[in-house]
């Protein structure tokens, strides 16, 4: 079965600093890939997807991904963070008919 | 640009009564997912329909029930709620192989 992997429960980053969130994943063939950001009590955002080709995928909000099918993994990166992306991340890989397995979440918190 | 609505936003309810959580998809998307997900946890899988039939089954209780009608708004109804059913219910929607987009989600609260 498909599944996801985020080995960081929360990281703390200084506002400005670059940041780079893990995600792992297990799945066969080429998997479908996202990254989702929640903000308390709030839905799920979607940040950016993988699908097929260009390895590195630009997301919003100065977000972007990059593939590697050596290490499968999908990590999350923003050069400079802001306050504003105090969030949880969730990484997720679509299994079953086109439904969502997310990780277990990375909380973010930024430092000023 | 339309987002997926749910309502209600907050709902608060005891044991043993039942509930029911609507989702009104994106227009002109024509599959619907819910997924619960528990304080501290990432979302699960609880069903979803593509064309008012359903097309996956994760893990819903049997105490639950969804149906997807002809304007392709969604219902789930849940009864003989317990309070392990206390949490954050998402429907998301999509069409085709484009991303899941995500409504503001129900707050359940079993008393």
């Amino acid at each position: 079965a498909q599944s996801v992997t985020q080995p960081d429960i929360h990281i703390t980053v200084s506002e400005g600093a670059s940041l780079e969130l893990r995600c792992n994943y297990s799945y066969g063939a080429t998997p479908y890939l996202f990254w989702y950001v929640q903000s308390p009590g709030q839905g799920l955002q979607l940040l950016l997807k993988y699908f097929s080709g260009d390895t590195l995928v630009q997301g919003i909000k100065g977000f972007e991904a990059e593939f590697k099918r050596s290490q499968s993994s999908f990590n999350l990166r923003k050069p400079s963070v802001h306050w504003s992306d105090a969030a949880e991340y969730f990484c997720a890989v679509v299994s079953g008919y086109s439904t969502l397995t997310f990780g277990k979440g990375t909380m973010l918190l930024v430092s000023p | 640009a339309a987002g997926v609505i749910q309502s209600p936003r907050h709902l608060i309810k005891e044991k043993r009564e039942t509930a029911t959580l609507k989702c009104y998809p994106i227009p002109r998307h024509d599959t619907v997912y819910w997924y619960q997900q528990g304080p501290g946890q990432d979302p699960q899988f609880l069903i979803s329909f593509y064309e008012k039939m359903q097309s996956d089954k994760g893990s819903i209780p049997d105490r639950f029930s969804a149906q997807q009608f002809s304007d392709y708004h969604s219902e789930l109804n849940m009864s003989s709620l317990e309070l392990g059913d206390s949490a954050l219910y998402f429907c998301a929607s999509s069409s085709g192989n484009q991303p899941q987009h995500f409504g503001d989600g129900t707050r359940l609260s079993i008393l």
